[in-house]
């Protein structure tokens, strides 16, 4: 039974930068069959996949449109973690974050974290 | 605007059957990309009933099933309980967008 724990802080000011991060058990980071990747849920936007990253001999990373200029997902594989790093965040920002599990060559996220509101705002 | 459309509501008695569409196009359903869905209960993450258009994760009721046609796949419940209630979102892949992207959710209300 995979489990994500999510950490990170809840408010964030504008024009600094999100970070979280996504604790893994009951799977590996390194895992050839997952990727991991990162979700927000917003009222005016609803689900937003913002990216993802795996391995499969090497590192790879995907991320998505929206968020492609300001966004970094990285792998720590001494902690068995993933982190998010979203820069010069706006109010448009403020979103319910979930880490994820995606099955890869099936397409769909099968296991998410908590969820973590964060709030930009001075 | 989320990329896939889905009614924002639907509503049945206990027992009725619904159904929950979820419209996309030809970069995405229509080019044949799977059709995932996910129920959303209050204050919690999502979670997956439906993978690949057609199959039930291991134990999702039979009373839950997804079907597809063109550039549009559906969600169906049938024998409504009043767990149930909940959010339902639809969720495949887009060529165009390179990008996962989801439909902006149904609530269902079990009257």
């Amino acid at each position: 039974q995979v489990q994500l724990q999510q950490s990170g802080p809840g408010l964030v000011k504008p024009s600094q930068t999100l970070s979280l991060t996504c604790t893994i058990s009951g799977d590996s980071v390194s895992s050839n069959s997952a990727a991991w990747t990162w979700i927000r849920q917003s009222p005016s936007r609803g689900l937003e996949w913002l990216g993802r990253t795996y391995y499969r001999s090497e590192w790879y990373d995907n991320y998505g449109v929206s968020v492609k200029s300001r966004i970094t997902i990285k792998a720590d594989t001494s902690k068995n973690q993933f982190s998010l790093d979203l820069i010069s965040v706006t109010p448009e920002d403020t979103a319910v974050y979930y880490c994820g599990r995606e099955v890869t060559d099936a397409y769909y996220f099968d296991s998410w974290g908590q969820g973590t509101l964060v709030t930009v705002s001075s | 605007q989320s990329v896939l459309t889905q009614p924002p509501s639907v509503s049945g008695a206990p027992g009725q059957r619904v159904t929950i569409s979820c419209t996309g196009s030809s970069s995405n359903i229509g080019a044949n990309y799977d059709v995932h869905w996910y129920q959303q209960l209050p204050g919690a993450a999502p979670k997956v009933l439906i993978y690949g258009d057609t199959n039930r994760l291991s134990g999702v009721p039979d009373r839950f099933s997804g079907s597809r046609s063109g550039t549009s796949a559906s969600l169906a419940i049938t024998g409504l309980q009043a767990e149930d209630e909940a959010d339902y979102y639809c969720q495949s892949y887009d060529n165009s967008l390179t990008d996962w992207v989801f439909g902006g959710g149904t609530k269902l209300t079990v009257l």
